[in-house]
C-alpha cells in the first residue's frame, strides 16, 4: 500500500528551465510534506516543507504547492541548475508523528 | 560539525552471517531512525526510537534488531532471518517531541550479502 506516490520516476530538463516534481498521497492524515533530494551513496538532505495550512513555500529556487483537495504537492525549481540533478523524495505524515513515508523518488537530470 | 556519522561506508557479509551497522550523532537528538533504500522503493522504515532504552518497530523490521543504550547511539543488526539484506542502510535523527523540524540523515552504509 503505497501511501505516498512519485509516478515519475525520471525527469530530464534543460539548464535554466523549470523542472516540476510531483507527488500524489493517499493518506488524509497526512498535514504535513516534505522534500528531500538525494546524491548518489550519500544520506538525503532537507530541501522544503510544506504543512497544509499553507497551499505554498517558497525557499530561493525552490517552491512547493500544496492541492490538498486533489491530495498532491509538487515541487517546482527555477531555474534550473545543473547542481540539481539528483534523486528527490517526497515524504509525508502526520503533524507530531515524526514517521516519515517517502514516496519512490524521482530521478532529475539537468541538462546544459 | 554536528552530523550523524555511519560506518563503514561499504560493507560485505556472507549468507547466514550477522552484521551490525554503526549510527553514531552529535546532534543532541532524542530520536533516531533506520531506513533502508531499494531501487524504485524509495526509503522504508525499518525501526526508531524515541528515548533511549525504547525502540519501536516500522514497517520492516522482520529479520532486524536495535539497541538504544546510549542517546547517541542507535546501532542496528541485520540477522541471518533478514530474507534480502543487500541494500543501502540510512540512519536519521530529529527532535522528540516532534516540533516539525526535517530528519537528518547520514551518508548510509551500502550492505552487500552475497
Amino acid at each position: 500500500d503505497q501511501q505516498v506516490k512519485q509516478n515519475s520516476p525520471s525527469l530530464s530538463v534543460q539548464e535554466g528551465r523549470i523542472s516540476i516534481l510531483n507527488c500524489d498521497y493517499t493518506n488524509s492524515m497526512f498535514d504535513y510534506f516534505l522534500w528531500y533530494k538525494k546524491y548518489p551513496a550519500e544520506g538525503p538532505t532537507f530541501l522544503i516543507s510544506i504543512s497544509s495550512i499553507k497551499d505554498k513555500n517558497e525557499d530561493g529556487r525552490f517552491t512547493v504547492f500544496l492541492n490538498k483537495s486533489a491530495k498532491h504537492l509538487s515541487l517546482h525549481i527555477v531555474p534550473s541548475q545543473p547542481g540539481d540533478s539528483a534523486v528527490y523524495f517526497c515524504a509525508a505524515s502526520p503533524t507530531g508523528a515524526q514517521k516519515l513515508v517517502f514516496g519512490q523518488g524521482t530521478r532529475l537530470t539537468i541538462n546544459p | 560539525d554536528g552530523g550523524i556519522t555511519q560506518s563503514p561506508k561499504y560493507l560485505f557479509r556472507k549468507e547466514g552471517q550477522n552484521v551490525t551497522l554503526s549510527c553514531e550523532q552529535n546532534l543532541n537528538h532524542d530520536a533516531m531512525y533506520w531506513y533502508r533504500q531499494d531501487p524504485g522503493q524509495g526509503l522504508r522504515l525499518i525501526y526508531y526510537s524515541q528515548i533511549v532504552n525504547d525502540f519501536q518497530k516500522g514497517d520492516i523490521a522482520e529479520g532486524y534488531s536495535v539497541s538504544r543504550e546510549k542517546k547517541e547511539s542507535f546501532p542496528l543488526t541485520v540477522t541471518s532471518a533478514q530474507k534480502n539484506p543487500t541494500a543501502f542502510y540510512l540512519c536519521a535523527s530529529t527532535n522528540w517531541p516532534p516540533d516539525n523540524s526535517p530528519l537528518h540523515f547520514g551518508n548510509g552504509t551500502r550492505l552487500t550479502v552475497t
